[in-house]
């Protein structure tokens, strides 16, 4: 499996878009780049995934680099809500390894008031 | 809410006993997964099941073990419970996808149980 690496923690401040990167430099042609996040303990939350496009739901957006070496995910106007840990895992579609989530250790975004 | 439910909330059990933690997917989907997060280990997958057969295994110990009812609701069994066993446990639940490739069905949490083994 690909591995991913996040930075630790960031902040942001309330109503500002926050810009979450994550590094992959070695994702192969079939792995998706999965978003989850968690807020304190609660089970994990989907948010977004893609494969090569850039994807865009109500949540968020998934920004993924043409050599799709790294990916970003924006939340456009962030809220107190989104205070959680964020975790960047790439997933190869197909293959044994596929059913499983390989959680790192996520970015602590902490959103200021 | 995702649509999946687990129970109990919280557990709290001596060292060597026996817990059993429930998971109901969410409707229509057909598969469960099992993950555990501790403290110095993170989330890890544990098991999964596919219509009432074990699909794929992770770190899961040998005194864990799960199943998938008929009604696809899926249980944990913890035996000869450990301090170390103290975790938060998730299930999550998917649909199965059209032509194998689990990798682009997107896995649904529960809120989790918090087990603590005194």
């Amino acid at each position: 499996d690909a591995k991913t690496t996040q930075p630790p923690s960031m902040d942001c401040a309330e109503g500002r878009a926050a810009n979450l990167p994550c590094n992959h430099s070695t994702i192969s042609g079939n792995e998706y780049v999965y978003w989850y996040r968690q807020i304190h303990s609660q089970g994990p939350q989907y948010i977004i995934h893609g494969l090569k496009n850039n994807e865009t739901n109500e949540m968020a957006s998934l920004i993924i680099t043409e050599d799709r070496k790294s990916s970003t995910l924006i939340l456009p106007h962030a809220t107190l809500r989104d205070t959680a840990v964020y975790y960047c895992i790439v997933r190869p579609a197909y293959g044994g390894a596929t059913n499983k989530l390989i959680f790192g250790t996520g970015t602590l975004l902490a959103v200021q008031p | 809410d995702s649509g999946v439910t687990q129970t109990p909330k919280h557990l709290i059990t001596a060292t060597g006993q026996r817990v059993t933690l429930r998971c109901s997917p969410r409707s229509g989907d057909l598969s469960v997964y099992w993950y555990q997060q501790s403290l110095d280990q993170g989330l890890q997958f544990l098991i999964q099941y596919y219509n009432g057969e074990e699909r794929a295994k992770g770190n899961i110990l040998e005194r864990f073990s799960a199943q998938q009812f008929p009604d696809l609701h899926s249980e944990l069994n913890l035996s000869s419970l450990e301090l170390g066993d103290s975790a938060l446990y998730f299930c999550a639940s998917s649909v199965a996808p059209d032509r194998g490739g689990w990798g682009k069905e997107t896995q649904y949490f529960g809120p989790g149980t918090r087990l603590l083994v005194l």
